[in-house]
């Protein structure tokens, strides 16, 4: 257990619809990163949050967006679905951004478009 | 640019030695972790290296050559439960100043009896 909480734990969704995804990062940690992982490969970065702003960005399009809260929190949002949206997303929280902190994951979130 | 490669699928046996390969390109190196994967679930982490040489972890070592930018996980005395996903990352410093996990696709290891 690393302390990263995620909810929900599986969705199914409906192509053209809208999700927010849920991430309560571990004690004390500022920083929350978030991962796509499509099946049968690694995950990949979306963005990540740093004391409430967006301080790095993947190769994701815009529709993928998100937001950090005081408590450190983290939300993120896709609209418009699509059906490769389907993937287990990853939520990952550190103590900061910098280079000697390690990530902790969360137990993800498998979505599922149809 | 970034890529990140390692063997698909490996298999071996109850009891014996597997080495995974990793090789990576990325412009920011900062270091190299590995994490393990049971199917559906969260990667956990194995295990760290940001200078050359060799990290030992009870069953598990990993080592790094960053002048070749590859590095290997070695998995001994290898118990059924060792049937996962290896991941192995490497974590970037963009010019953003921010760090970033880049994966590779994962080995998938099958332990037999």
């Amino acid at each position: 257990e690393t302390g990263v909480t995620q909810s929900p734990t599986h969705l199914i969704k409906t192509r053209g619809q809208q999700v927010t995804l849920r991430c309560s990062s571990q004690s004390g940690h500022n920083t929350v990163s978030w991962y796509q992982q499509a099946l049968g490969q690694g995950p990949q970065f979306i963005f990540q949050y740093y004391r409430e702003e967006e301080n790095g960005r993947g190769n994701f399009p815009p529709r993928f967006s998100g937001l950090q809260f005081p408590n450190y929190s983290s939300e993120l949002n896709v609209n418009a679905l699509e059906l490769d949206d389907s993937a287990l997303y990853l939520c990952a929280s550190s103590l900061g951004q910098g280079a000697n902190y390690e990530q902790y994951f969360g137990p993800g979130t498998r979505l599922t478009v149809t | 640019g970034q890529n990140i490669d390692q063997p698909t699928e490996m298999t071996a046996t109850e009891g014996a030695i597997v080495q995974i390969n990793c090789t990576y390109q990325t412009s920011g190196f900062n270091g190299l972790f590995w994490y393990q994967q049971h199917a559906g679930e969260a990667p956990t982490f194995l295990s760290y290296n940001v200078l050359d040489g060799l990290e030992e972890k009870g069953r598990f070592s990993s080592f790094l050559s960053r002048s070749k930018g590859y590095s290997y996980l070695l998995l001994k005395e290898l118990q059924m439960k060792d049937s996962a996903s290896y991941l192995c990352a490497v974590r970037d410093r963009s010019t953003g100043g921010y760090n970033k996990l880049i994966f590779g696709a994962g080995t998938r290891l099958a332990v037999h009896p």
